[in-house]
């Protein structure tokens, strides 16, 4: 019930489409969701964050939706460039904790010129 | 800007012996974790603390880790005894409010022989 599903594993884009990558929860104590982006060899930056009592996050390019009915939430990278190539987690944190993060498998997103 | 820093960036031992792996939180950030990221793998929590205490661990956490702030500025993850399953990324995080965004160090790769 801790876990966090991350789909897919793999995403190959060309420049300047969108990538979408999606989550899925069980725990209904999960009430803060950021999504981190890592490169090769680096920590996990933080992208973007959302709570659920929004439905939409839109910071440029980046927009988180969140779905709490169906515990789902999602990342659509719109005009994907080659630079935004990286491995990106999603991940949930319960309000009853000091901030404990469970992170999802990862995604790799490949972005062709 | 201000950021999480880690050393050593390698360190490799050999089974059984103690490592000390060291953080420099944000200066102003008052909840500080440890996790970890074997190759490939998603990234798993391993101990959270704060007020000089531990809020809250993982079972990967056994008597073999410990954590401790020894000054006003470092945060160190011990490992006593280490064995070749230790071998892995050691991601140091802090944020200034439990309940808010972690900035992730740069890691520490863990080499276990």
């Amino acid at each position: 019930q801790q876990q966090v599903k991350q789909s897919p594993q793999s995403l190959i884009v060309q420049k300047g489409g969108i990538s979408i990558i999606n989550c899925a929860y069980e725990n209904t104590a999960f009430d803060y969701f950021p999504w981190y982006q890592q490169f090769p060899g680096k920590g996990p930056a933080l992208l973007i964050a959302i709570r659920p009592d929004v439905s939409e996050k839109k910071e440029g390019r980046f927009t988180i939706s969140f779905n709490k009915s169906a515990k789902q939430f999602s990342l659509h990278i719109m005009d994907s460039q080659p630079g935004d190539s990286a491995t990106y987690f999603c991940a949930a944190s319960p309000g009853t904790s000091y901030g404990k993060l469970t992170f999802g498998q990862g995604t790799i997103l490949t972005v062709h010129p | 800007e201000p950021e999480v820093t880690q050393t050593p960036s390698h360190q490799v031992t050999q089974m059984g012996q103690e490592v000390i792996l060291r953080c420099v939180p944000i200066s102003n950030h008052l909840y500080f974790y440890w996790y970890r990221q074997i190759l490939g793998q998603k990234v798993e929590f391993l101990v959270s603390f704060y007020n000089n205490e531990i809020s809250e661990k993982s079972e990967i956490f056994d008597d073999q880790f410990s954590v401790e702030r020894p000054d006003g500025s470092n945060f160190t993850l011990k490992i006593r005894s280490t064995k070749l399953e230790d071998s892995a990324m050691y991601f140091c995080a802090s944020s200034a409010m439990g309940y808010n965004e972690q900035f992730f160090g740069p890691g520490t790769r863990l080499t276990v022989l």
